[in-house]
């Protein structure tokens, strides 16, 4: 059980320049979620998708896009990469467990730089 | 809109000291309240979940009260480890939606 996992672990990119960062879960959680952690701002929310087939904007939504592939995927998309979104981009999903509470669940995080 | 804050932001306890963290929030139409613990470089670990109708939870060394009508969530944490050391960061959920809103964090530190 791998629980939420990210892809890269690290990048640079240059202004202007676009990526995608890839997140799965295989606890068959039904929301998943975008966060960035900046020093001094704490962890904000980007995007999010309550179940399947269904994306939601968060707190600090400009500038990306998100695609939720199916019930394991969820990606996160720069299109033309600012040094404003220089941070760490967190990945989590929630789902009922066997408490019926929804814990978020995190990833290790992507640490992306953009020059 | 929802703001949430952590006193202190950081703190350094000899080994076996009981501590406590504190968290309030502006808003006290929570759905639940969740505290995490983040060490250097790494992901967020959920330590405890508080349902809104609930006063408190436990597990292990670690209790966590929440106070809905007084915006107020401490983090109790016995006989302090140096293995302990990490940020700690709470969150709250409110009623309508699944966002998360993060307070800043304290930064633990325990000595041996």
């Amino acid at each position: 059980n791998a629980g939420v996992t990210q892809t890269p672990k690290f990048q640079v990119l240059k202004t202007g320049q676009s990526m995608t960062l890839q997140c799965a879960q295989d606890m068959n959680h039904n929301s998943m979620y975008w966060y960035r952690q900046d020093p001094g701002m704490g962890l904000r929310l980007i995007y999010y998708s309550a179940s399947e087939g269904t994306t939601d904007k968060g707190e600090v939504p400009n500038g990306y896009n998100v695609s939720r592939l199916n019930k394991r995927e969820f990606s996160l998309r720069l299109e033309s990469a600012a040094p404003s979104q220089t941070s760490v981009y967190f990945c989590a999903s929630s789902g009922r467990d066997r408490r019926s509470t929804d814990t978020q669940y995190f990833g290790p995080g992507t640490r992306l730089t953009v020059l | 809109k929802q703001e949430v804050t952590q006193i202190p932001a950081a703190l350094s306890v000899p080994e076996g000291e009981n501590l406590v963290l504190n968290c309030s929030f502006t808003d006290s139409a929570i759905y639940n309240l969740q505290w995490f613990r983040q060490d250097p470089g790494k992901g967020l670990t959920s330590l405890l979940l508080i349902q809104s109708s609930q006063r408190e939870q436990t597990s292990g060394r670690l209790n966590a009260s929440l106070d809905k009508s007084s915006g107020r969530s401490t983090l109790y944490i016995a006989a302090s480890q140096p293995g302990d050391s990490a940020t700690y960061l709470c969150a709250v959920r409110g009623d309508a939606g699944n966002m998360l809103t993060f307070g800043g964090g304290t930064r633990l530190m325990v000595k041996p």
